[in-house]
C-alpha cells in the first residue's frame, strides 16, 4: 500500500530534550515535506526536501533540522525542544515538486 | 495581506444543497492549485488540483480558477453529511519556488 508513515503518532517531552521524528514514503517520492498545524494558524511548511540530499527552508524553519540521505526518509530532529514547539506534525510527500501531496497520519507533540 | 485566504467559517449548509468554498492569494505568479479535505483528527487529503483558468469537474466537485482576480473556488454539488469537515486551500508559485502555501482551511458543517 503506497502511504506516507509517521512515527510516533504521540509524543510528550520535556524542554531540551532532542528529540526525532521519523517519515518515510514507499512510493519513489522525490519531494518531501513537514508541515506543523496549530490552530487558527493553518498548515505552515517547516522544511522541504527537493531529493536525496536536497533540503531547504519553509515559512517556520526555526528550532528544527532536517535531513534527506535517502530518498524514502525524511526525518524531523528538534535538538532543544521548547513548548512553543507543541504542534500537530505533517510528513508528505510528492512525485515531484509540491504537486499533489500525499500526508502521513500525523505526529501530536507536546512539549512541557 | 496573507498570501492564502479563505474564510474560516464556520460554514452551514443543508443537506442536497451546493456548498460553495472561496479563497483568494496575494501572488500573482502563483500556477498551481489545490484543494484538500481535512476531517476533525485527520491527516488532509488531495480533493482536487486546478492550473489553469476555468472549471474543473470531479464528480460532485467542481474547482473554478480566476487567475486576473486571483481566486479558487470548490464547489460541492449534493452535499452530504460526510462533506462535513475542514477544506484547505493550498497555491504553489512554481518556477523555482518549491514551496506550498495553505490557507487556514474553511470548516464546511452539512445539516442533515
Amino acid at each position: 500500500e503506497a502511504q506516507v508513515t509517521q512515527n510516533p503518532r504521540y509524543l510528550i517531552t520535556v524542554t531540551g530534550k532532542k528529540l526525532t521524528v521519523t517519515c518515510s514514503q514507499n512510493m519513489n517520492h522525490e519531494y518531501m515535506s513537514w508541515y506543523r498545524q496549530d490552530p487558527g494558524l493553518g498548515l505552515r511548511q517547516i522544511y522541504y526536501s527537493m531529493n536525496v540530499e536536497v533540503t531547504d527552508k519553509g515559512d517556520v524553519p526555526e528550532g528544527y533540522k532536517v535531513s534527506r540521505k535517502e530518498k524514502r526518509n525524511f526525518p524531523l530532529i528538534l535538538e532543544s525542544p521548547s513548548p512553543n514547539q507543541t504542534s500537530l506534525y505533517f510528513c508528505a510527500s510528492s512525485l515531484q515538486g509540491p504537486g499533489p501531496l500525499h500526508f502521513g497520519n500525523g505526529t501530536r507533540l507536546t512539549v512541557t | 495581506q496573507k498570501e492564502v485566504e479563505q474564510n474560516s467559517g464556520p460554514l452551514s449548509v443543508p443537506e442536497g444543497a451546493i456548498a460553495s468554498l472561496n479563497c483568494t492569494y496575494s501572488d500573482r505568479g502563483s500556477q498551481s492549485f489545490f484543494w484538500y479535505r481535512q476531517y476533525s483528527g485527520k491527516s488532509p487529503e488531495l480533493i482536487m488540483s486546478i492550473y489553469s483558468n476555468g472549471d474543473k469537474e470531479d464528480g460532485r466537485f467542481t474547482a473554478q480558477l480566476n487567475k486576473a482576480s486571483q481566486y479558487v473556488s470548490l464547489l460541492i454539488r449534493d452535499s452530504q453529511p460526510s462533506d462535513s469537515a475542514t477544506y484547505l486551500c493550498a497555491v504553489n508559485r512554481d518556477f523555482g519556488n518549491e514551496k506550498l502555501t495553505f490557507g487556514t482551511g474553511t470548516r464546511l458543517t452539512i445539516i442533515p
